[in-house]
């Protein structure tokens, strides 16, 4: 069964306003979860690594400002896109791993469509 | 940065067929790992590999990590239309279980 969680799995916005996304990870807890971002016909590319109780920690190119990251518990990482623009529309996906250096497990993804 | 190749892009087969997939890299990976992708859903695991030369099996998947560490194929054995998917390989390239994923091969499967 899945073991990690994501809500919602898929959201309309309109330009200029934010969408929080929500990665649970569930029957463990998750220190480090990760959040990727899928276009189109594309491989998946690292946004950043979502730390509990710290800040995250954002790829190259990622904006910290716009995509807002908060993992404010062992089992809760949000992913906030803030004053969306139809260039955001994407796949957001997000992981978790079980142990260190044990495989990650996907959310089911959130297919963000910005208007 | 540590990068994973897989080609072609997309590939056909017919039901019942066996297909292989490779992954390379100019890097050495310590894991390998094969993920399947469903359209509109996350990547699952198929497959982890933890040592060179290791041959490992999923049901009709077999995958295996090269002994030059800088490569893996996944092998899938008498396709059946639901292996229909993008198939990716992927390796840690940091702490904490960071991944680099290969750009994916779609497979296409016909009745």
């Amino acid at each position: 069964g899945a073991v990690v969680s994501q809500h919602p799995s898929w959201v309309i916005c309109k330009s200029g306003t934010s969408v929080k996304i929500e990665c649970r990870s569930l029957d463990f807890q998750a220190t480090t979860m990760f959040w990727y971002r899928q276009f189109p016909k594309q491989s998946l590319m690292l946004m950043a690594t979502s730390n509990e109780g710290s800040k995250a920690t954002y790829e190259q190119g990622v904006e910290k400002d716009k995509f807002l990251i908060n993992h404010a518990s062992l089992t809760l990482s949000t992913l906030t896109v803030t004053s969306a623009h139809p260039e955001d529309s994407s796949f957001y996906i997000c992981s978790a791993s079980k142990a260190d250096n044990s495989p990650l497990h996907f959310g089911n993804g959130t297919r963000l469509t910005v208007t | 940065g540590q990068q994973l190749n897989q080609s072609p892009q997309s590939m056909f087969i017919q039901e019942g067929e066996d297909v292989s997939m490779n992954c390379t890299s100019s890097s050495i990976f310590n894991t390998w790992l094969w993920y399947k992708q469903d359209p509109g859903e996350g990547p699952v695991l198929l497959i982890a590999l933890y040592k060179a030369g290791e041959l490992t099996s999923n049901g009709r998947l077999t995958a295996q990590f090269g002994i030059t560490r800088k490569d893996s194929f996944l092998n899938i054995s008498a396709s059946i239309p639901s292996d229909v998917g993008i198939y990716f390989c992927a390796g840690p390239t940091g702490a904490n279980s960071k991944l680099t994923f290969g750009k994916g091969i779609t497979l296409s499967v016909r009745p």
